[in-house]
């Protein structure tokens, strides 16, 4: 069974200062794993994707991840955080195979205030 | 290219009622997914619609229902609201359902408040 845990439900950084998201999955087959960013009042947009291929992916917002298999990690990293990124950050994962294809799974969100 | 919408912004209904919410999905794209956002919470997965007809469903009653119309757009339904059914409803479009991963994009959501 999938399992997304972000132990962070808070974060506070000041501007400028570098940021890093956590998450924790659990899987039993091939994931596919996300990252989401919310804004107050919005829906969710894609942050970071992965599925394959290089490890290391670039999103937006200046954002990066490294997918790490043995750690069953894919955490965000900035290396200077902007007052713009304040906003909430969702961990997702999909199942590759079986009933549960298409079907994203969240964590529970980090919230992230950026001090000025 | 517009973007998937969702109708209404928000809605206030009381316990036992029924409420439809609405989705147009992204243009090209013909499967929705619903999702519930409780306060506080990650979005739970409601239920998935392909070609009209659902295709897969998370743990939530029958009360919940949606449809799906020739145009890919899509409705939930919810129907004997509880106070617990108090949550932002998201729904989500992607082009293709059933075979490799396809990226779904997501509304504003619909925020539902029931008394």
């Amino acid at each position: 069974a999938q399992s997304v845990t972000q132990p962070d439900i808070h974060i506070t950084v000041s501007e400028g200062a570098s940021l890093e998201l956590r998450c924790n999955y659990s899987y039993g087959a091939t994931p596919y794993l996300f990252w989401y960013v919310q804004s107050p009042g919005q829906g969710l947009q894609l942050l970071l994707k992965y599925f394959s291929g290089d490890t290391l992916v670039q999103g937006i917002k200046g954002f990066e991840a490294e997918f790490k298999r043995s750690q069953s990690s894919f955490n965000p990293r900035k290396p200077s955080v902007h007052w713009s990124d304040a906003a909430e950050y969702f961990c997702a994962v999909e199942t590759v195979r079986g009933s549960t294809l298409g079907r994203l799974y969240f964590g529970r969100g980090t919230q992230l205030t950026v001090w000025p | 290219e517009t973007g998937v919408t969702q109708s209404p912004t928000h809605l206030i209904k009381t316990r036992g009622q029924q409420v439809t919410l609405r989705c147009s999905s992204q243009s090209g794209h013909n499967t929705v997914s619903w999702y519930q956002q409780a306060l506080g919470q990650g979005p739970q997965f409601i239920f998935q619609y392909y070609r009209e007809e659902e295709n897969g469903r998370g743990n939530f009653p029958p009360r919940f229902s949606g449809l799906q119309f020739p145009n890919y757009s899509s409705e939930l339904n919810v129907n004997a609201l509880e106070l617990d059914d108090s949550a932002l409803y998201l729904c989500a479009s992607s082009p293709v359902s059933g075979t490799r991963y396809n990226e779904q994009f997501f509304g504003p959501g619909t925020r539902l408040t029931v008394l």
